[in-house]
């Protein structure tokens, strides 16, 4: 069965740095897109960034595009997210999903339980 | 603000029908598969329906999803207790080359 499982957050100061990691496991994950998408508390839904399967591109949403990087290990099963430049309006749970057959970008079809990040002085 | 959007909540009694709707526009919904995903109470998102009508093993029939133009709905028939969640839907926008998400619809099943 898919698992993917988050690591990585915690509390952080505006401007600071912080790298999730994705641990995947249940599928052939080189040969899946994946995803992170976000979920500020009490919220809605944010994707935030998605890489090919082998690495050779990634996109961002606008609110993360030159702060955050999406990466990925595939000979390690995975997929981690740099932040830098960290604001408050960062505060959110992040999910790592995999991405749903055909094309990749377009959906989830399985999500991880979420990592707490907390941007705050 | 959501680029698409959806009511903030809905509400049901038991063995009831409901259906959320989901408003976009030409450059999501009205060019590209619709999504829905569930997210009960302190859990993550599960993916609940795929390219606008197709059900993921294991989801109940219960569950349907419909397109029509720039608008999307889910219908839920047999309204069931454990139903009771957040629903979201979702599609890939061409103007901002990624995923985007209603706001969520919060189910009450009374």
């Amino acid at each position: 069965q898919v698992q993917l499982v988050e690591s990585g957050g915690g509390v952080v100061q505006p401007g600071g740095s912080l790298r999730l990691s994705c641990a995947a496991s249940g599928f052939t994950f080189s040969s899946y897109g994946m995803h992170w998408v976000r979920q500020a508390p009490g919220k809605g839904l944010e994707w935030v960034a998605f890489i090919w399967f082998d690495g050779s591109n990634k996109i961002y949403g606008d609110s993360v595009k030159g702060r955050f990087t999406i990466s990925r290990d595939n000979s390690k099963n995975t997929l981690y997210l740099q932040m830098n430049s960290l604001r408050t309006e960062d505060t959110a749970i992040y999910y790592c999903a995999k991405g749903g057959g055909g094309d990749q970008r377009e959906f989830f079809d399985y999500w991880g339980q979420g990592t707490l990040v907390t941007v705050s002085s | 603000q959501s680029v698409l959007t959806q009511p903030p909540s809905a509400s049901g009694t038991p063995g009831q029908r409901v259906t959320i709707s989901c408003s976009g526009s030409s450059s999501n919904i009205g060019s590209n598969y619709v999504y829905w995903y569930q997210q009960l109470p302190g859990t993550a998102p599960k993916l609940l329906i795929y390219r606008n009508n197709q059900r993921p093993s294991g989801v109940p029939d219960r569950f349907s999803g419909s397109r029509s133009g720039t608008s999307a709905s889910l219908a839920i028939s047999g309204l069931r207790s454990e139903d009771e969640a957040d629903y979201y839907c979702a599609a890939w926008d061409d103007s901002l080359s990624g995923p985007v998400f209603g706001g969520g619809t919060k189910l009450t099943v009374l």
